[in-house]
């Protein structure tokens, strides 16, 4: 199965950098999925990362240890509009995806 | 890019009433779709896949006779709450991937309200 555990809340300032951790039982893993979600909203796609290493998307960038079982997502330059909920998202099988809870992420002035 | 749709965003109903929410994809095709609850401050939870043409798999501990899919033609999935009661009021979103695993696609939601 794949537990996956990711913070509940986490807090951070305008203009800073925050990395918000995701850790996940490696058994039926393909590949790990970042998505933001804003209350009230379906969830948009970050990133999709199969294979270990980092990933760097503009602002935002996701990094996967499969042996590990770790992944995290790395926002920079936090904006204030950043402030929303962080889905980490295990597929296994065809497209089957396993949620963690989410992190809310709140983005002070 | 590609887009999902969901029809009806929100809805309130009676106790013991059907409810019929939509999922299309608009401008690509789906054999496969997801439908998805999401009650307040908790991550999604997945309860059915749908597959065009055959019957949907249901997740464990949701009940297929509650939760009706049909996926009737490759661009539209419905999920159907029969007998909705009060603690099945939650966000239900479906989800379609395009190419491949990586290109998975959320509708908006659909907001349902039992009374």
């Amino acid at each position: 199965g794949q537990n996956i555990d990711q913070p509940t809340e986490m807090t951070a300032t305008e203009g800073a950098i925050v990395q918000i951790n995701c850790t996940y039982q490696t058994s039926g893993f393909n590949g790990l999925f970042w998505y933001q979600q804003h209350a009230g909203e379906a969830p948009t796609f970050l990133s999709y990362n199969v294979l270990d290493g980092l990933e760097e998307k503009g602002r935002f960038s996701s990094f996967l240890s499969r042996s590990k079982g770790y992944s995290y997502l790395l926002l920079k330059e936090l904006q204030m509009k950043d402030s929303a909920s962080y889905l980490c998202a295990g597929n296994s099988g065809y497209s089957t995806l396993t949620f963690g809870k989410g992190t809310m992420l709140l983005v002070s002035p | 890019g590609a887009v999902v749709s969901q029809h009806p965003s929100w809805v309130i109903c009676k106790s013991g009433t059907s409810v019929k929410i939509e999922c299309r994809s608009l401008d690509f095709q789906a054999t496969t779709m997801f439908w998805y609850r999401q009650f307040p401050k908790q991550s999604l939870m997945l309860m059915a896949t749908s597959n065009e043409g055959s019957k949907a798999t249901y997740e464990q501990g949701v009940e297929k006779d509650k939760f009706l899919i049909n996926h009737a033609s490759l661009t539209l999935s419905t999920l159907t709450v029969t007998s909705a009661h009060p603690e099945d009021s939650s966000f239900y979103i479906c989800s379609a991937p395009d190419r491949g695993p990586d290109t998975q696609y959320f509708g908006p939601g659909t907001r349902l309200t039992v009374l």
